[in-house]
């Protein structure tokens, strides 16, 4: 978890009430990733960003909009928060060059009642 | 969708004992990646294996890759309690993105 930091690290939130995840990194990288962790699902992309403001959409991207204004902060905002969002939300970031190695946030627990 | 997928979703050995657990994946890689999660934990990155690589190990971890039936094994010998975590795969495909599997739980029994 060193050079990553995900706030809150715990969330419940009524549906339909707007929630921002913020991923903080020390480590300059340059890409950043959101990935949900569900039972059974594993970890799914939501988005990703490869440079400030510039940011693309993962495997489950519909309900959560990103955005990236510093190269150490990555934000995730669910606009209305429903149900289906409740997961655990990870932060990963990785440095340019090949290969791709990700390293992992703590984790945001997210409940939406 | 899932690239890769893992076999089996759980397993659970005596202290000791080497754990084997399996990954199959559908389309052309740059490289597979395994991961360990600790419960209530990020993901670590473990070790890493190239296309063009048949077999690679790391202290206790040995990784093979048979691009052919596009799949990789983890074999960790061994076993210990801290062992105790799920793993998964990921595979690179380019596009900087993994693709994670659904993980197998590891379950080391004193």
């Amino acid at each position: 978890d060193a050079g990553i930091t995900q706030s809150p690290r715990h969330k419940v939130t009524e549906t339909g009430t707007p929630v921002t995840l913020r991923c903080h990194q020390t480590e300059n990288h340059r890409y950043m990733y959101w990935y949900r962790q569900d039972p059974g699902h594993g970890l799914r992309l939501i988005h990703y960003s490869y440079g400030v403001k510039d940011t693309d959409k993962g495997e489950v991207s519909d309900g959560y909009s990103v955005s990236r204004s510093k190269t150490e902060d990555f934000l995730l905002t669910l606009e209305s928060a429903t149900s289906s969002q409740t997961s655990v939300y990870f932060c990963a970031i990785s440095p340019s060059g090949s290969p791709l190695v990700q390293y992992f946030g703590p984790g945001t627990r997210l409940t939406v009642t | 969708s899932q690239q890769g997928e893992e076999d089996p979703q759980a397993l659970s050995i005596q202290e000791g004992e080497n754990a084997t657990m399996n990954c199959s994946y559908k389309t052309s890689i740059n490289n597979l990646q395994w991961y360990r999660q600790n419960s209530g934990r990020g993901l670590v990155h473990l070790i890493l294996i190239r296309s063009n690589e048949r077999e690679k190990h790391s202290g206790r971890l040995r990784v093979t890759l048979d691009t052919s039936k596009k799949s990789s094994s983890l074999l960790i010998t061994a076993s210990r309690a801290a062992d105790t975590a799920s793993y998964f795969c990921a595979t690179d495909e380019g596009a900087q993105k993994l693709v994670f599997g659904q993980g197998t739980r590891l379950t080391i029994n004193p």
